[in-house]
């Protein structure tokens, strides 16, 4: 069925240090991959995408990996730093019905 | 712009009672959902609307959840009666289609209405 989960609840990372956030999809009809990043009080807000026909695609200090063999991707932020303390969520699409499916997040931590 | 815009930010109210959340969607914008977030479930899609019509609403809990979308600029999203197990912090989303067709991807959240039914 489609689901969309990730591998850790919390993460906890020095400031400075990269930050490798994952994630595990199970649709592989699925096309399209966003990570938003979710502050508290606020609503998601996007952060980085990638489709299906791709592995990588990189952004300011951030990069996602798609790895469909194994249906995983992932997010990986260069040189944490304190505003980057959020909960992450990826978010899978199938273009043939635009029903975007969230996993249940990741709460990243920095460390001081 | 300012945003999708919710109303209102928070709500109490007791079993029994009508819920109503709104959302204005940014303007030009096609698409506007509506999810619902809570701990246990995390952010799950209740409903969709493409150009004011309903596409997909079989994330709709039950019968005592209803949305409208009367026009582009306007949407609710009715509880009647609210129960204690629909408090959660409800959002709303909106977005533009790409050219080509298909869902271009960046949701832009409101702020969302937080709801607790005691």
């Amino acid at each position: 069925g489609e689901s969309v989960g990730l591998h850790l609840p919390t993460l906890s990372v020095q400031e400075g240090d990269n930050s490798i956030i994952n994630c595990a999809y199970s649709n592989s009809a699925s096309d399209y991959f966003i990570w938003y990043k979710q502050e508290s009080g606020k609503g998601p807000q996007f952060i980085i995408d990638i489709r299906s026909n791709m592995d990588k695609r990189q952004g300011q200090r951030v990069t996602v990996l798609l790895n469909k063999t194994v249906k995983h991707l992932s997010l990986q932020i260069a040189a944490t730093q304190p505003g980057d303390s959020a909960v992450y969520f990826c978010a899978e699409i199938m273009n043939r019905d635009d029903k975007i499916i969230f996993g249940k997040g990741t709460r990243l931590h920095i460390l001081p | 712009d300012a945003g999708v815009i919710q109303s209102p930010r928070h709500e109490v109210t007791e079993m029994g009672q009508e819920v109503t959340l709104r959302c204005k969607p940014i303007s030009g914008h096609d698409y506007l959902f509506w999810y619902r977030q809570t701990m246990m479930r995390g952010l799950e899609l209740l409903i969709y609307f493409n150009n004011n019509v309903p596409i997909d609403d079989s994330g709709m809990p039950e019968d005592r959840f209803s949305a409208k979308m009367p026009n582009a600029s306007f949407s609710t999203l009715k509880i009647q009666p609210s129960e204690p197990r629909d408090s959660a912090v409800y959002f709303c989303a909106s977005s533009s289609q790409t050219s080509g067709g298909g869902y271009g991807g960046e949701l832009f959240f409101g702020e969302g209405s937080r709801l607790t039914v005691l």
